[in-house]
């Protein structure tokens, strides 16, 4: 089993619409970083959290260190949205979900 | 250019062949990283550095080779490429990593390399 696990593995929306996607852990961390892959393949890290709720715009991460859960929301989609959001976790190093490929239609 | 650049960004060999992969950030980040992209394993670490000299296995290290002689570069070498390392690979970088605490991982755009 993984140590990190998201969910779903695809999601498909319609612009507008509220998206939650789910990652689960199994380990001790010291953060969780989400991070946003591209169609054309660069990497950015949207969001380190260790406790609690951040906001950006549109995202939302939140994490329950308790649960070992960890959710990112995106309101009022956009088709420029779609990408592949991938969780992390950093402890003594970094593991990785297998990510979530969002495609977001107009 | 500021940032993390890696180079080649495509790259096609023969199995058997050397390859080394470049990678240069200009923030004086103390550690980078190594990781390799696969469908269905999602990204893996393959080496990782936390200052010039000092340099360490992650998950998948067998057949790939580091160096770290400057801070600004970390070179990662296949010494005899096999099909089943062809893959994308990252570069990343991150400032620090103090006992409970993280900073923010920056990653390269990455090379495509296909081993034939």
């Amino acid at each position: 089993k993984n140590e990190v696990e998201q969910s779903p593995q695809n999601l498909t929306a319609q612009e507008g619409e509220f998206i939650t996607i789910n990652c689960s852990y199994s380990v001790g961390i010291s953060a969780l970083h989400w991070l946003q892959q591209h169609p054309g393949g660069g990497i950015v890290s949207l969001f380190m959290l260790s406790s609690g709720k951040k906001k950006h715009g549109r995202l939302i991460a939140t994490i329950n260190i308790q649960e070992k859960h960890s959710s990112l929301h995106i309101t009022a989609s956009h088709p420029r949205d779609s990408a592949v959001y991938i969780c992390a976790v950093s402890r003594n190093d970094m593991r990785f979900g297998a990510g979530t490929r969002l495609t977001v239609k107009p | 250019d500021a940032g993390i650049t890696q180079s080649p960004r495509y790259k096609i060999t023969e199995t058997g062949r050397q390859v080394t992969l470049m990678c240069h950030q200009t923030w004086s980040h103390s550690y980078m990283f190594w990781y390799r992209q696969d469908l269905g394993h999602g990204l893996r670490l393959i080496y990782y550095s936390a200052a010039a000299d000092i340099t360490d296995k992650g998950e998948v290290p067998d057949g790939y080779v580091v160096s770290r002689s400057k801070t600004e570069n970390f070179p990662l070498t296949l010494e005899s490429a096999t099909r089943s390392q062809t893959s994308v690979y990252f570069c990343a970088s991150r400032e620090g990593w103090a006992s409970g605490s993280a900073d923010t991982q920056y990653f390269g755009p990455g090379t495509r390399l296909t081993v034939l």
